[in-house]
């Protein structure tokens, strides 16, 4: 069945760059929304936005000058990258498929802004 | 954005009890909401979608109801398997939102 897994470094210094990636295993990347939502203490469920795989993204406005999302349809993962990251930005980021109905999600990536 | 606004934060229920869980939305949002249920150290797994839609493989035991601004999720007869945190998620405007999740304990 479709697993997605996300992957990357756990521990990010303020100031830099998050960048996370999400595989797609046992099913392909297109034809489909694929989304990213963090959770946090402090601020719950985070919507972080969408993005279809021919590319089309829709950001949260609250992150939109800081967010980047990208599909590689050739190695079936995509990516999200937030910059100029900050200790507010501490906490499990999941990916999922969907747009709307996010029915399949990732085991979620605990991720800590520190120095 | 638009608030999602649940209660209660917290709630135990006996098993076989009836559980009921209230979202409020600040604005009209349709019935474009999805219920999801996550357990400790797991991500969320949509339950109920555009409000009263049962997921497939989801027990019947698991309701939804509302649109507008109230929506309401149910629980009848309630399981040991059934405990975690119940999250409102909107998704009617961008940013969609999540309520601050009501976290079920067994009695």
């Amino acid at each position: 069945q479709v697993q997605l897994q996300e992957s990357g470094p756990g521990l990010v210094k303020p100031s830099e760059t998050l960048s996370l990636s999400c595989t797609v295993s046992g099913g392909s990347i297109s034809g489909y929304y694929w989304s990213w939502i963090r959770q946090s203490p402090g601020r719950g469920l985070e919507w972080i936005g969408n993005m279809y795989y021919s590319g089309s993204t829709n950001y949260n406005p609250s992150l939109e000058s800081r967010v980047t999302m990208s599909v590689d349809t050739s190695k079936n993962h995509f990516s999200l990258k937030l910059n100029s990251v900050t200790d507010a930005d501490t906490a499990v980021y999941f990916c999922a498929r969907g747009q709307l109905w996010l029915r399949l999600w990732g085991q979620g990536l605990s991720v800590t802004v520190s120095s | 954005d638009i608030q999602m606004t649940q209660s209660p934060s917290s709630l135990s229920a006996s098993v076989g009890a009836r559980v009921t869980i209230t979202c409020q939305a600040s604005q009209a949002i349709s019935k474009n909401l999805n219920w999801y249920q996550q357990k400790p150290g797991k991500a969320p797994k949509v339950l109920i979608c555009d409000a009263i839609n049962l997921e497939t493989g989801v027990p019947s035991r698991f309701s939804g109801s509302g649109s507008g601004t109230h929506f309401t999720f149910t629980i009848n007869s309630l399981q040991p398997e059934d405990i975690g945190t119940y999250y409102c998620q909107q998704f009617d405007t961008v940013p969609y939102t999540f309520g601050q999740g009501t976290k079920l304990e067994i009695k």
